[in-house]
Formats: C-alpha cells, structure tokens, sequence
C-alpha cells in the first residue's frame, strides 16, 4: 500500500527566502504526484502535478521535481511572502482510478 | 464558473441523528470522491465513484453512505453508527483516468 510523509510537519521562514518541501513515497510505481495548498478552514487547491514520465514541473515561483527511485518529491517556492503561508499536502494515487494516499501535511509560516 | 460547491458549510448533529452533505459538480468529471480531515492529519478517503450508479469503500467508509444517480451529485450521509464524526468533510472530483483533483470548500461537522 502506497504511503506518504511529509517532514518537517511545520515550517517558518523570514519573507524572501527560498522553500523546500519534502514529500516521500514508498511505492514508486505512481501515475502521478501532486501538490496541494490548504489555508485554514478552507478546501484544497491544486497547485502542480507531476506525470510519472516528467522529472519537474513548473508554475510561477513553484517548481516541483520528482525522483521515482528514490520515492520523493520536492517543492521549491522561490522568494516566499506572507502570502505563501498555508498547509502544503503532497498525495500520490494508489491505483489506476485516481485514489489519492495524502501526506499529513507541512504547515508553512512566512514572516515578513 | 465551473468548480464544486458544498453545503452546509457548518452543520452540527446530536447525537443519535443522520445527516447529509451535499456535493455538486459541474465540471463533468466522471469521478467523485469523499475525504475526511482530522486536525493535523492528512485527508482519509472515505467512499468514491468513477460513475454514475457505482460507488466503492474508501479506507474508513465505516458509518458512511453515499449515493451516485446523477453525475453532477455525490451526497454524503453521516450515520448514526458512525462513533465520531465530528470532523473536516471535502469532496472533490476529476476525470476517471488519475488527474488532478479539484476540491469542494468543506463541511465542518459537528456532534453536540
């Protein structure tokens, strides 16, 4: 069964520096992986996708990589604001039908 | 505007009661699914559907029952055996083939 982690569960950084998300999984035979961003008492929104045949994907000051062998994935935001403080979640589906196995999520503080 | 709505936003149960959460779509996506988010884990599956009249146990559908007979509908009902429901309740939807998926804004339930 595919299994999702993401570390460290918190994270703060001052306004301007770079962000580097982790997000491992076990079974690297995934279709896919994607990355979400959660503000509080709000839904998810997609933020990237990242098909089983690409190596990165990009949108904007996000970049998001994948490495199949050795079950991670990474989630750059360049020059972070206030505004970029959020739950980041990755998830990876785990079968052909789209079920997605999510990450606990890291939280994201971005100070000005 | 295409996307997906979700009612009530807040909904409180006593204890004893069913409830149902609503969950429409017009993206015309063919796959509908239910999470559940407990405060500081991940998203749990609960039931989804690749179809209209088919629907399939996701990992916690204990307590859960759904119906599927329009593609745009994917209401929730939150029974009373469920032992504790109190919880984060999103809906989400993409096309039937692993894509991106695109999220409700949430129900927040509550057992008083």
């Amino acid at each position: 069964k595919q299994e999702v982690t993401q570390i460290p569960a918190a994270l703060s950084v001052p306004e301007g520096e770079n962000l580097v998300l982790n997000c491992s999984f076990t079974d690297s035979a995934i279709y896919n992986l994607q990355w979400f961003r959660q503000d509080p008492g709000k839904g998810l929104t997609s933020l990237l996708l990242i098909q089983s045949s690409q190596r990165e994907q990009t949108s904007g000051r996000l970049n998001a990589s994948l490495d199949k062998s050795s079950g991670r994935s990474t989630l750059y935001i360049a020059a972070s604001q206030p505004g970029d403080s959020a739950t980041y979640l990755c998830a990876a589906p785990t079968d052909s039908w789209g079920k997605l196995q999510f990450g606990a999520g890291t939280q994201v503080v971005v100070t000005p | 505007d295409g996307g997906i709505t979700q009612s009530p936003k807040y909904l409180f149960r006593k204890e004893g009661q069913n409830v149902t959460l609503s969950c429409e779509q017009n993206l015309n996506h063919d796959a509908m699914y239910w999470y559940r988010q407990d405060p500081g884990q991940g998203l749990r599956l609960i039931y989804y559907s690749q179809i209209v009249n088919d629907f399939q146990k996701g990992d916690i559908a204990e307590g859960y029952s759904v119906s599927r007979e329009k593609k745009e509908s994917f209401p929730l009902t939150v029974t009373s055996a469920q032992k504790n429901p109190t919880a984060f309740y999103l809906c989400a939807s993409s096309y039937r083939e692993p894509d991106t998926q695109y999220f409700g804004p949430g129900t927040r339930l509550t057992v008083l």
